[in-house]
């Protein structure tokens, strides 16, 4: 059971826009910056948002990251079939003082 | 180009020890901390370890304390992770990544990872 509650699932056709959850607690993502990344099998998770809303150098502006209290999001606009991947959020967590993870969403582009 | 490159899993009877290290590349390996993640088959992603840039500070997922170890080698550019009285439920693909500095959980550099299996 992950600290932090991700839909396990989500899909959308290309040009959509998608939005995946992430939801923890005000230890954790209510306090703290919220990171996201992208995974591929095979390789190794990518940074894809980090301080909740910043994107790393050669991360396209079509992922933006959001946050209200104890919940984050993150956005793909105009979905492309090479967004197919699972997407995991991240956070500090005050309470057990480490980084925690979500369980993970397996994006489908249908 | 920036590289981290994991080596050293296998397949491991309960109770036994393995030592999985990470080459590091194409970056200012000194100035880096580094963390260890952890995925077991049809799991999400947990965090292991970190270790800090002059390797004094180490900290622990508590599933693992106590059993686990990293360490570093800044002549060599390698982290290690010495898994000791490993358990099935280590079984997972094991990921060195660096730290990012932006923040307590963002990690930018990440390698392909290395594959654990505890089983008798």
């Amino acid at each position: 059971q992950s600290v932090l509650a991700q839909p396990p699932s989500a899909s959308g056709t290309p040009g959509q826009r998608v939005t995946i959850s992430c939801s923890g607690s005000s230890s954790n993502v209510g306090r703290n910056g919220v990171n996201w990344y992208q995974h591929l099998p095979g390789t190794g998770p990518k940074l894809l948002i980090y301080r909740t809303n910043q994107r790393p150098s050669g991360v396209p502006d079509r992922f933006s990251g959001s946050k209200s209290g104890p919940s984050a999001s993150l956005a793909i606009s105009s979905l492309q079939s090479e967004d197919e991947a699972y997407y995991y959020c991240a956070t500090w967590d005050d309470s057990v003082s480490t980084p925690v993870f979500g369980g993970g969403t397996q994006l489908t582009v249908l | 180009q920036v590289h981290l490159v994991e080596s050293g899993g296998g397949v491991v009877q309960p109770g036994k020890s393995l030592r999985l290290s990470c080459a590091a590349s194409g970056f200012r390996f000194r100035s880096s901390g580094f963390h260890w993640v952890r995925q077991a088959p049809g799991k999400g992603l947990e965090w292991v370890a970190v270790i800090s840039s002059d390797g004094n500070n180490k900290f622990y997922a508590d599933s693992v304390k106590g059993r686990l170890s990293i360490s570093r080698d800044n002549s060599e550019n390698t982290v290690d992770l010495q898994m000791n009285s490993l358990r099935p439920e280590d079984t997972a693909i094991y990921y060195c990544a660096k730290d990012s500095g932006y923040d307590l959980s963002a990690f930018d550099i990440w390698g392909r990872g290395t594959m654990v299996t505890v089983s008798s």
